[in-house]
């Protein structure tokens, strides 16, 4: 059975930096063709792609985000690590750890996490 | 910020069909396969469809799904009270070099 399950702070300030956390089983982050990609979704707002990470480590950041986001994997724990610098209140959304299958023209997350939310409040 | 342009609701009786569309451009919907994801109240999304019309187990034949060219649509055929949630499309978009999802329609039955 495939799960991922989303760690990290439930409320930081503005400015500070966010760390999530992404630990993965039933599957290996060493497998091609099989991710982990970030999702978020803003209270009552649509979803928005975040940031993957392949298994050669390649990356590939939200256009719009990309100077804050960083992502990393340790496939020795099966942990993929999100982190988002100078939050804002407008970060405030449920963030998603997603398993991401892709390759040549195919894109798409078949088992989502429950879902951490986060606040920025100061 | 969605690259992609759903619009925002539907609705229709039970038992009937609705459609929802997913328009995009060649960077995106133009050259890569679509998926369908439905979000039922307070939940995580689900895949509901990959592929362009493809569906995992255990997904009932009444959701389907199509592109043509530029655009996609989701079906959902015989709807029941329990389709009711939000629905995004999603892709990959090669001059973005990002994943990309839709505005959200909301499907009222």
């Amino acid at each position: 059975q495939v799960t991922l399950t989303e760690s990290g702070p439930v409320l930081v300030k503005p400015t500070e930096t966010l760390t999530l956390t992404c630990t993965v089983s039933g599957f290996s982050l060493t497998n091609a063709g099989l991710t982990v990609t970030w999702v978020r979704q803003p209270p009552g707002k649509a979803l928005e792609w975040l940031a993957h990470v392949l298994s050669s480590d390649e990356k590939a950041y939200s256009t719009s985000l990309k100077t804050r986001l960083t992502i990393s994997k340790d496939t020795s724990k099966s942990q993929v690590v999100l982190t988002m610098t100078n939050m804002d209140p407008v970060d405030t959304a449920t963030y998603y750890c997603v398993r991401l299958v892709h390759g040549p023209f195919y894109y798409f997350m078949d088992v989502w996490g429950k879902g951490t939310t986060v606040t920025v409040s100061s | 910020q969605s690259v992609l342009t759903q619009p925002p609701s539907v609705s229709a009786a039970p038992g009937q069909k609705v459609t929802i569309s997913c328009s995009g451009s060649s960077s995106n919907i133009g050259t890569n396969y679509v998926s369908w994801y439905q979000q039922l109240p307070g939940t995580a999304p689900k895949l509901l469809i990959y592929d362009n019309n493809k569906r995992p187990s255990g997904i009932p034949d009444r959701f389907s799904g199509s592109k043509s060219g530029t655009s996609a649509t989701l079906g959902i055929t015989g709807l029941q009270t329990g389709d009711e949630a939000d629905y995004y499309c999603g892709t990959w978009d090669d001059s973005l070099t990002a994943g990309v999802f839709g505005t959200g329609t909301e499907v009222t039955v």
